[in-house]
């Protein structure tokens, strides 16, 4: 069975401190795809990245970076510098791979970035 | 471009009535996906549909949750009878299929509030 799990509940940062959010996930494909999703107050869910099983070279995009390590099973996500604008529920999800495109989502971890 | 529509956006309505979500996806994406979320349960995959079929529906609660996809422009989640129950924000998403999971562009959601 494939479960994705965010032990995070909440984190609550000041901010220009550097936060990470843990995502671990179980799988017994060989061959996955790795997501982050951030939502806003607004509602509306937004793409950050994808990661597939075989890409383990770690990703940094802005403040933003990625850390994925299969020996753990983890794929964590650093927001270096937060911001208020970071304030969110982000939301950590595995896809099988092949034509499916079906998500499998964690529970999310809201984060507040205070000013 | 457009993003994904959904209408309405928040829609409250009386146990035991029908109610009906609409969705358009971008334009040229092939792969149509609904959610609900909840507090309890998360983001929950209802159904998606790849070029306007059906691929997995093992989501849908039970049978009074019915959607079709009559054409690649347009998409309807139904309920009936609502239930309180079944108040969440329902989400539609799509994509471009190209054989590999690829990242889902979701819509601001109808938040259903069934009293």
């Amino acid at each position: 069975a494939q479960k994705v799990t965010q032990a995070q509940t909440e984190i609550s940062v000041v901010e220009k401190e550097d936060v990470t959010l843990d995502c671990v996930y179980e799988t017994r494909d060989t061959t996955y795809y790795l997501f982050w999703y951030k939502q806003p107050p607004s509602g509306e869910l937004v793409f950050l990245i994808r990661r597939n099983s075989f890409d383990e070279q770690n990703e940094i995009s802005g403040r933003y970076s990625w850390n994925f390590q299969k020996s753990t099973s983890s794929f964590n996500f650093t927001i270096t510098a937060s911001q208020v604008v970071d304030s969110a529920v982000y939301f950590c999800a595995l896809s099988r791979s092949g034509n499916t495109g079906k998500l499998i989502f964690g529970q999310g971890t809201t984060l507040q970035v205070k000013p | 471009d457009a993003g994904v529509i959904q209408s309405p956006r928040h829609e409250v309505t009386e146990m035991g009535q029908e109610v009906t979500l609409r969705c358009k996806p971008i334009s040229g994406h092939n792969s149509l996906f609904w959610y609900r979320q909840t507090m309890m349960r998360g983001l929950e995959l209802l159904i998606y549909f790849n070029n306007n079929v059906p691929i997995d529906d093992s989501g849908m609660p039970e049978d009074r949750f019915s959607a079709k996809m009559p054409n690649a422009s347009f998409s309807t989640l139904k309920i009936q009878p609502s239930e309180p129950r079944d108040s969440a924000v329902y989400f539609c998403a799509s994509s471009l299929k190209r054989g590999f999971p690829d990242e889902q562009y979701f819509g601001p959601g109808t938040r259903l509030t069934v009293t």
